[in-house]
């Protein structure tokens, strides 16, 4: 079936620096791709919607220019978290619409972000 | 607007004893997308069902089943016979067919079943 991977599973950076977080599609291609946010012991929030080949759609709250967002192929979103501080320090996890419709959404597996 | 309701912030039975999560919703959409997901402590999101709006039979697949009920916007997850393993955080969501895929999540309810 359908797989979505998500890369690394788990980094640590310092703080001020940046770090990438990949979310591909394997099989099939996604134009559109989903970036989520969860705090620990809380739900997940949409952070943005990603769309290939143009710019990314933030949700109300989420700075832009600290989680940039790239889709330059139909298989691939990154997640960049600029300057990271210790309050980024969440667990990111993507997803990947297959087909045109909503309702054929496959998540990856996560990624755990620490910044000391 | 959208919204989903896990009034159950955390269960705790023992094994075999039969558990209910509940999921309420709201949305204005006619034409929508229910999703139960599975969280274990890894944290990656296991898919457990899709129902669309119009689909209201309910199903069943092991010791899962789901009860769908438009009239009440809920959409109820009961697992039969619990057993350690299902000890998880479990999600429910909700995607209107006009907003391409974006999901809204839940509180998640946290389950934890005791040996």
């Amino acid at each position: 079936g359908a797989v979505v991977s998500q890369h690394p599973s788990r980094v640590i950076c310092k703080s001020g620096t940046s770090v990438k977080i990949e979310c591909r599609s394997l099989d099939f291609q996604a134009t559109t791709m989903f970036w989520y946010r969860q705090f620990p012991k809380q739900s997940l929030m949409l952070m943005a919607t990603s769309n290939e080949g143009s710019k990314a759609t933030y949700e109300q709250g989420v700075e832009k220019d600290k989680f940039l967002i790239n889709h330059a192929s139909l298989t691939l979103s990154t997640l960049t978290v600029t300057s990271a501080h210790p309050e980024d320090s969440s667990f990111y996890i993507c997803s990947a619409r297959q087909g045109p419709s909503g309702n054929t959404i496959y998540f990856g597996e996560g990624s755990w972000l620490t910044v000391v | 607007a959208q919204k989903v309701t896990q009034a159950q912030t955390e269960i705790s039975v023992v094994e075999k004893e039969d558990v209910t999560l509940d999921c309420v919703y709201e949305t204005r959409d006619t034409t929508y997308y229910l999703f139960w997901y599975k969280q274990p402590p890894s944290g990656e999101l296991v898919f457990l069902i899709r129902r669309n709006s119009f689909d209201e039979q309910n199903e069943i697949s092991g010791r899962y089943s789901w009860n769908f009920q438009k009239s009440t916007s809920s959409f109820n997850f009961t697992i039969t016979a619990s057993q350690v393993v299902d000890s998880a955080v479990y999600f429910c969501a909700l995607s209107e067919a006009g907003r391409g895929g974006k999901l809204i999540f839940g509180q998640g309810t946290t389950l934890q079943v005791k040996p």
